[in-house]
């Protein structure tokens, strides 16, 4: 079982809809939760971070933790264009100093 | 404030040569990644500095990558030789002691191994 686990999608969505992205990983003991974007050709960036149960929002962005359930989730909520790109989740393992990443999502917002 | 500066941005060599990749993380980062990412995969921790000492080296393939930051600044990943795998993209992040979580990441460079 991979650490970090993502759909690698691709995820295609209408402009203005919701997207949602969804994460599971596999050290119970994670306390650190991180979405990154990276444009096709980029390095990816921080968009979001995430450390205990329930919602975050940022603008259009939500982070969602669920650790019971092992799940972390973004939503992007009037989706354009521009968000066109691969969402990575990552998380900081229980007594590590390093981020551990998904394999990402693509995603695809559709004019 | 400049961002984390990688040079080469693209390397294309041929099988069982030798390539360096050069990082110059931000002002003031103490602590200094490099990461690979193949093509469709999020990026794998090789090593971790914080200032001149490598606290994290336990992915870094020792038997043909080598890493150095020897004034704890600049730092400098090594393939000797390249093999047709190594071929990815590699990163090199920074960020301030302590704070993984606030990691900033450089451009990349993109190897290409023929």
């Amino acid at each position: 079982q991979k650490e970090v686990e993502q759909n690698s999608g691709p995820l295609s969505v209408p402009e203005g809809a919701i997207a949602s992205l969804n994460c599971t990983y596999s050290d119970r003991g994670s306390q650190s939760f991180f979405w990154y974007r990276q444009y096709s050709g980029k390095s990816p960036e921080l968009i979001m971070s995430i450390y205990s149960n329930g919602d975050k929002e940022d603008g259009r962005f939500t982070a969602q933790l669920n650790k019971a359930s092992q799940y972390v989730s973004l939503l992007i909520r009037d989706s354009q264009p521009s968000d066109s790109a691969t969402y990575l989740c990552a998380v900081i393992p229980q007594g590590a100093q390093k981020l551990v990443f998904g394999q990402g999502t693509r995603l695809t917002i559709n004019p | 404030e400049a961002g984390v500066v990688q040079s080469p941005r693209y390397k294309i060599i041929e099988k069982k040569q030798p390539v360096a990749f050069w990082c110059n993380p931000i002002s003031g980062h103490n602590t200094l990644y490099w990461y690979r990412q193949n093509l469709g995969q999020g990026p794998e921790l090789l090593i971790r500095y914080e200032n001149e000492e490598a606290v994290d080296d336990s992915q870094l393939p020792k038997d043909r990558f080598s890493a150095e930051r020897l004034k704890g600044v600049d730092s400098t990943l090594k393939i000797q030789p390249a093999e047709l795998g190594d071929s990815a993209v590699y990163l090199c992040a920074s960020s301030e002691q302590g704070a993984q979580y606030e990691q900033y990441f450089g451009p990349g460079t993109r190897l290409t191994v023929t």
